[in-house]
Order: structure tokens, then C-alpha cells, then sequence
């Protein structure tokens, strides 16, 4: 069975600093992980996806996230939060093309000036 | 392109109405899902479809029905509204890695 853990419910970082939030998976294939960003009353947009190539991925507004077979994370980073980053962050994983995804409980992103 | 379209975007349901929320795709995508998203929550997949004609169970059945006539449409039905349905639904579709969400509904029953 595959399952994703979102080990922060909440984060609260300053203006400028780094963001960290952490995700581990647990799936027996090689799965596809996913971040997606929800703002307040927003559908859901794609931050980054990664799908068996460069392990580090780049995705959009400066976030990146690096998948670690050994540790089952997907952590995602950026060097520099912005105000306009606060909002909720899902980690997602899917087993295979066309599989359904697999949502993590979510991680409050804060952001103080 | 559209992407995928819901509608309504609000309702509210009084305990034991019926309803169909509406999901329309325009990308030909052969998989559709319907999730709901509770407060506070991740999103858990109701209904999922892999094709028309082809509709299976997700992880939170109960109380919903599904129909996939056609490749576009991918319709959720409530019969018997209850409170515990209260909820943001939003409907996707997918192709190989690609998934899109629809904007959602925010449905309350009271």
C-alpha cells in the first residue's frame, strides 16, 4: 500500500528565510511524488512532480524538492520564502500513469514579515 | 482549452435532498476523480473512472454514485444528502503524468 506522511501540520517562517517542508512516502514501486499548493478558497496548483529522472526537481516561484530513495522523503525547499507563499502544501504520491493520488494531511505554510 | 470545469462552484443542500455535481473535461482524458477535501485535510478520492463506461470505488464511497457515459463528463450524484457531506469536492482528470483540478464546490448541508 502506499501512503505519504507530511511530518509538519504547520510551519511559520520569516520574510526571506529558508523554507523546509517535509514529506516521507511509502510505496513498493516506484512512485511518482507530487507537491501541490492550495491558496485560501483556491483550487489546487502543481508545484513540481517527480517521475523517475533527475532527482532534485525544479518547479515553480523558486521551489525545488529532491527525492531520497534511501530516506523515502520528497522534501520540499525554497531559498527565500515570500509573503505570497503562505498557504497550504500537499505532498502527493501516485503509484503508476493514470493511478490515483495519494494525499498527504497538508502543512500550513505562515509567512511573517 | 477549459481545463475542467465544475459546477455549481456553491450550494447548500437541506438533510435528505439530492443532488449532481458536474464535471466536464475538455483534454480527452481517458481517467477522471473525484475527491473531497475536508477542513484541515488532505483530499480523499471518492469515485474514479478510467474510461467511459468504466467507474470503480474509491476510498470514501458511501453515500455518492458515479456515472461515466461519456469521455468528457463525469457527473457525482448525492441522493440522500447528510451533514457528514459537507465538504469542498473537486473534481481531475489525468493523462499519463499530467493531472488537472477543476476550481471545486463547496457544498453545505444543514
Amino acid at each position: 500500500a502506499q501512503s505519504v506522511t507530511q511530518l509538519d501540520s504547520h510551519v511559520s517562517v520569516s520574510e526571506g528565510t529558508p523554507v523546509l517542508l517535509r514529506c516521507n512516502y511509502s510505496s513498493s514501486y516506484s512512485p511518482s511524488l507530487f507537491w501541490y499548493v492550495q491558496h485560501p478558497n483556491k483550487g489546487l496548483q502543481l508545484l513540481l512532480k517527480y517521475t523517475s529522472a533527475a532527482t532534485l526537481v525544479k518547479g515553480i516561484n523558486g521551489f525545488e524538492a529532491e527525492f531520497k530513495k534511501s530516506e523515502t522523503s520528497f522534501h520540499l525547499t525554497k531559498p527565500s520564502a515570500h509573503m505570497s507563499d503562505a498557504a497550504e502544501y500537499f505532498c502527493v504520491v501516485r503509484r503508476n500513469q493514470g493511478g490515483k493520488l495519494i494525499f498527504g494531511q497538508g502543512t500550513e505554510l505562515s509567512v511573517k514579515p | 482549452n477549459a481545463g475542467v470545469t465544475q459546477t455549481p462552484k456553491f450550494r447548500i443542500l437541506k438533510i435528505g435532498q439530492s443532488m449532481t455535481l458536474q464535471c466536464a473535461q475538455d483534454m480527452n482524458h481517458n481517467y477522471m476523480y473525484w475527491y473531497r477535501q475536508d477542513p484541515g485535510m488532505g483530499l480523499k478520492l471518492i469515485y474514479y473512472s478510467v474510461g467511459a463506461g468504466i467507474t470503480d470505488k474509491g476510498e470514501v464511497p458511501n453515500g455518492y454514485n458515479v456515472s461515466r457515459s461519456t469521455t468528457e463528463d463525469f457527473p457525482l450524484r448525492l441522493e440522500l444528502a447528510a451533514p457528514s457531506q459537507t465538504s469542498v469536492y473537486f473534481c481531475a482528470s489525468s493523462e499519463g503524468a499530467g493531472y488537472t483540478f477543476g476550481s471545486g464546490t463547496r457544498l453545505t448541508v444543514v
